[in-house]
């Protein structure tokens, strides 16, 4: 139980393009989603936190217009990296947790997405 | 605020034991984490621990000390697999996860 997995794996995109990133739940449900950063021997950075049906959390120093995170269902969220510039370069990794498990604190992993921006 | 501390690297022979040492300073805390992250991967959950003491599954054992803010992990019986790196991560109040900047093992033969 308790598997996130990500969409697309890995991504290359031009200067200027947006890219969506999908995180689901595939046997839970999971009300709210985080979405970290992970640069080159960096640990993870939360970036923000999505809750289902309602605006997204940011980090200090997240661009809000920039990062923007749907999380329309119970079992899907999504980050899309509009206007990605070379900077933008890393690997995204969403999390979810369990809302109905008891003891619901353990955030499970998805595997991540490396984006490339040329 | 927030503040994780563990060592950078640390290398180990296989098949000997070691221990990864996290100190934390945090408002609200909630919980230690414990994960492992090979290269290029996400990281996969070890271990919780909420309550001071040790807490052991199998090869892996996780200890805390809350008055001390102190935590560690250890390996046992240490296979070369174990290669990756380490993140120490406090839960806080609001259930979020804040992470140390991992300690990369390398396991030597």
């Amino acid at each position: 139980g308790a598997v996130v997995s990500q969409h697309p794996s890995r991504v290359i995109c031009k200067s200027g393009t947006s890219v969506k990133i999908e995180c689901r739940s595939l046997d839970f449900q999971a009300t709210t989603m985080f979405w970290y950063r992970q640069f080159p021997k960096q640990s993870l950075m939360l970036m923000a936190t999505s809750n289902e049906g309602s605006k997204a959390t940011y980090e200090q120093g997240v661009e809000k217009d920039k990062f923007l995170i749907n999380h329309a269902s119970l079992t899907l969220s999504t980050l899309t990296v509009t206007s990605a510039h070379p900077e933008d370069s890393s690997f995204y990794i969403c999390s979810a947790r369990d809302f109905f498990l008891a003891g619901a604190d353990t955030q499970y992993f998805g595997p991540g997405t490396r984006l490339t921006v040329l | 605020g927030q503040n994780i501390d563990q060592p950078t690297e640390m290398t180990a022979t296989e098949g000997a034991i070691v221990q990864i040492n996290c100190t934390y300073q945090t408002s609200g805390f909630n919980g230690l984490f414990w994960y492992q992250q090979h290269a290029g991967e996400a990281p996969t959950f070890l271990s919780y621990n909420v309550l001071d003491g040790l807490e052991e599954k199998g090869r892996f054992s996780s200890f805390l000390s809350r008055s001390k803010g102190y935590s560690y992990l250890l390996l046992k019986e240490l296979q070369m697999k174990d290669s990756a790196s380490y993140l120490c991560a406090d839960n806080n109040a609001g259930n979020m996860l804040t992470f140390g900047g991992g300690t990369r093992l390398m396991v030597k033969p």
